[in-house]
């Protein structure tokens, strides 16, 4: 159907709090990947999925953050004990196939500040 | 490991000038290379792709080459419109990098009429 959306649009949290950040993908996309974009910066790698498993999760930045795509669809990236660095924008993006010449697709983004 | 250098910017243009926005690469074998745009309040979507060396990618007017001597992906168009202020970012995906992109830190362009 339509492109990849990202829930929610804008996320307002307390330091030590936890989030989630959800990721519908394009349906048909097998590969589903994670971003984090900060302020005048370029996208930084995350995590991807193959499927449902974590095919490259070496873009995590410490074990506060885990992401899971429970059924090869949906994804939920979600943050623990959140940090004031922690605030960027997380995006989303898939692709057909996993492969280094596939399009990836992103979605709007989920704009995240810690307070 | 890769990594991408785009041109400082921000660049700043007058409507139907010529762009150039430098990418250049270090990544080992042969990488696939993009450049995404980033429009005001949208997301990321791709403008163009070359997954060979030579390949030229074009859309919209815009062109680049996949230059491997220079290790270069620079982005060009011949007359620029104010609908083409953006945020540009060169990326690449490689071989030992599987399918993670990696991006240049972005060049804001501005076009005014």
């Amino acid at each position: 159907g339509a492109g990849v959306s990202q829930t929610p649009s804008n996320k307002v949290t307390e330091k030590g709090k936890y989030v989630e950040l959800r990721c519908d993908p394009i349906s048909g996309h097998t590969a589903l990947y994670w971003y984090r974009q900060s302020l005048g910066q370029g996208p930084e790698f995350l995590i991807y999925f193959q499927g449902t498993g974590a095919a490259d999760d070496s873009g995590l930045p410490n074990d506060r953050f885990f992401a899971v795509r429970p059924e090869g669809s949906v994804s939920t990236l979600k943050i623990q004990r959140t940090e004031r660095g922690d605030s960027a924008v997380y995006l989303c993006a898939s692709s057909f196939l996993a492969g280094v010449w596939e399009t990836q697709y992103f979605g709007p983004g989920t704009r995240l500040l810690v307070l | 490991g890769n990594s991408v250098t785009q041109m400082e910017g921000p660049v700043t243009l007058s409507e139907e000038a010529f762009l150039t926005i430098n990418c250049t690469y270090t990544a080992t074998g042969y990488p696939s290379l993009f450049w995404y745009v980033q429009y005001p309040g949208e997301g990321l979507q791709l403008l163009l792709k070359a997954t060979k060396a030579d390949d030229k990618g074009s859309n919209k007017g815009f062109e680049a080459t996949y230059r491997k001597e220079t290790t270069s992906f620079h982005l060009e168009k011949g007359s620029v419109q104010v609908s083409d202020s953006a945020v540009y970012f060169c990326a690449l995906s490689g071989e030992t990098s599987g399918s993670r992109l990696t991006f240049g830190e972005g060049t804001q362009l501005t076009v005014n009429p």
